[in-house]
């Protein structure tokens, strides 16, 4: 049974840093995995997605990685700000068509 | 385009009610996908609907059920509400991989 876990639960950072969210899954089986972000009470926004056949994917200051032999995901992102303030989930698709969704990092980037 | 559409925004029910939700995809978009997520849990899959047929269905009680029209818009129905019902129900639609949720809809169970 997949698991993705994700880790720290929360993060606190000052504004300017270059930080790194870190995403784990036990069935590496994948075929792409997807990283979101979702504001409180709001649904999530697409950030990145990367096919098993990528090692990274690219947008402004985020960097995404994937090493399907570790189990591992990362999401770069350089010279934070304020606005990126949310909560990051990574999420992995299932046999069913569905997505399952590690547990969430909670960024807060303070001015 | 527009994006995913989720109507009513939020909602307060009493246990024992029923209650339906609304999801309207972006244009073109066939599969509609439902997703629970609260502080608990997290996370999870309820249902996916593609060209008004259920295509797959997460582990929830038949008491969550769903449909969807000829024009893609979808429906999510809970019935005998519980409070541990109260959740944000996020609704998303597929482009090839990519999933574009919408803005949620908030219910409260007292």
């Amino acid at each position: 049974k997949q698991e993705v876990t994700q880790i720290p639960a929360a993060l606190s950072v000052p504004e300017g840093e270059n930080l790194v969210l870190n995403c784990s899954f036990t069935d590496s089986a994948i075929y792409n995995l997807q990283w979101f972000r979702q504001d409180p009470g709001k649904g999530l926004t697409s950030l990145l997605l990367i096919q098993s056949s990528q090692r990274e994917q690219t947008s402004g200051r985020l960097n995404a990685s994937l090493d399907k032999s570790s189990g591992r995901s990362t999401l770069y992102i350089a010279a934070s700000q304020p606005g990126d303030s949310a909560t990051y989930l990574c999420a992995v698709p299932t046999g069913a068509n569905n997505l399952f969704f590690g547990t969430g990092t909670r960024l807060t980037v303070i001015p | 385009k527009a994006g995913v559409t989720q109507t009513p925004r939020y909602l307060i029910k009493t246990r024992g009610q029923q209650v339906t939700l609304s999801c309207s995809p972006i244009s073109g978009h066939r599969s509609v996908s439902w997703y629970q997520q609260t502080p608990g849990q997290g996370l999870q899959f309820l249902f996916e609907y593609f060209s008004e047929t259920q295509r797959n269905k997460g582990n929830f009680p038949g008491r969550f059920s769903g449909r969807q029209f000829s024009n893609s818009r979808s429906e999510m129905n809970v019935s005998t509400l519980e409070l541990g019902d109260s959740a944000l129900y996020l609704c998303a639609s597929r482009d090839t991989e990519k999933l574009f949720f919408g803005s949620g809809t908030q219910l409260s169970v007292l």
